[in-house]
């Protein structure tokens, strides 16, 4: 199947600063990328849904300015953690989907100290 | 709204035995129905789909599903369980029609234990 990188695959970062995660379809144009959060033992829910050259579609309950999601090319997707809190600490996994396949990034384990 | 529920928060299993993982639906209209495996610390891997035709699925590493609209029902089954089997598994459905949104919506995930 089609290939989604995200980068970086883990991080930590001090209470207050902003940390990047980039999330790549390899080998396909996404029209479509979503973001999802995932707490220990739980599902994955849905935070917002980009579509290239447009605005972000939140989610209800998640914050669009401390959860910025720029999708500037149909390859790339940034989700951007801004003023990032220990709560924010969580496993944050993008998808892609092309004409119809959705795929999976392999996860960002951000812990926020 | 689209809902998927996984009954059981953990099913154990003895290798070589046949496995099931249960998952039920509700959607308006005709569902697209996956089944997605995670292992931990890593992103979700796509087992298998069912869109519209034969009820029963093939995907990948010998799982199957069923699909059952009178019981919207869309278990996993493997005929016999590796222990390689065991990890995270996430029913999911999208519907396509007007206000769906065409999102995927997760179940709560069954983790799988196959034992020696």
């Amino acid at each position: 199947g089609a290939v989604v990188s995200q980068h970086p695959s883990w991080v930590i970062c001090k209470s207050g600063t902003s940390v990047k995660i980039e999330c790549r379809s390899l080998d396909f144009q996404a029209t479509t990328m979503f973001w999802y959060r995932q707490f220990p033992k739980q599902s994955l829910m849905l935070m917002a849904t980009s579509n290239e050259g447009s605005k972000a579609t939140y989610e209800q309950g998640v914050e669009k300015d401390k959860f910025l999601i720029n999708h500037a090319s149909l390859t790339l997707s940034t989700l951007t953690v801004t003023s990032a809190h220990p709560e924010d600490s969580s496993f944050y996994i993008c998808s892609a989907r092309g004409s119809n396949e959705q795929f999976f990034g392999p996860g960002t384990r951000l812990t926020v100290l | 709204a689209q809902s998927v529920a996984q009954p059981e928060d953990q099913v154990n299993v003895a290798e070589g035995n046949p496995l099931t993982v249960k998952c039920t639906y509700s959607v308006s209209g005709n569902p697209y129905l996956f089944w997605y495996v995670q292992y931990p610390n890593r992103g979700l891997q796509f087992l298998l789909k069912y869109i519209t035709g034969d009820n029963l699925v093939k995907g990948s590493y010998g799982f199957e599903a069923e699909f059952n609209k009178s019981q919207t029902s869309f278990h996993l089954k493997k005929p016999s369980a590796l222990v390689s089997d065991s990890a995270l598994y996430f029913c999911a459905v999208r519907y396509t029609g007007r206000g769906g949104g065409n999102k995927l919506t997760f179940g709560t995930g069954t983790q799988l234990k196959v034992e020696l």
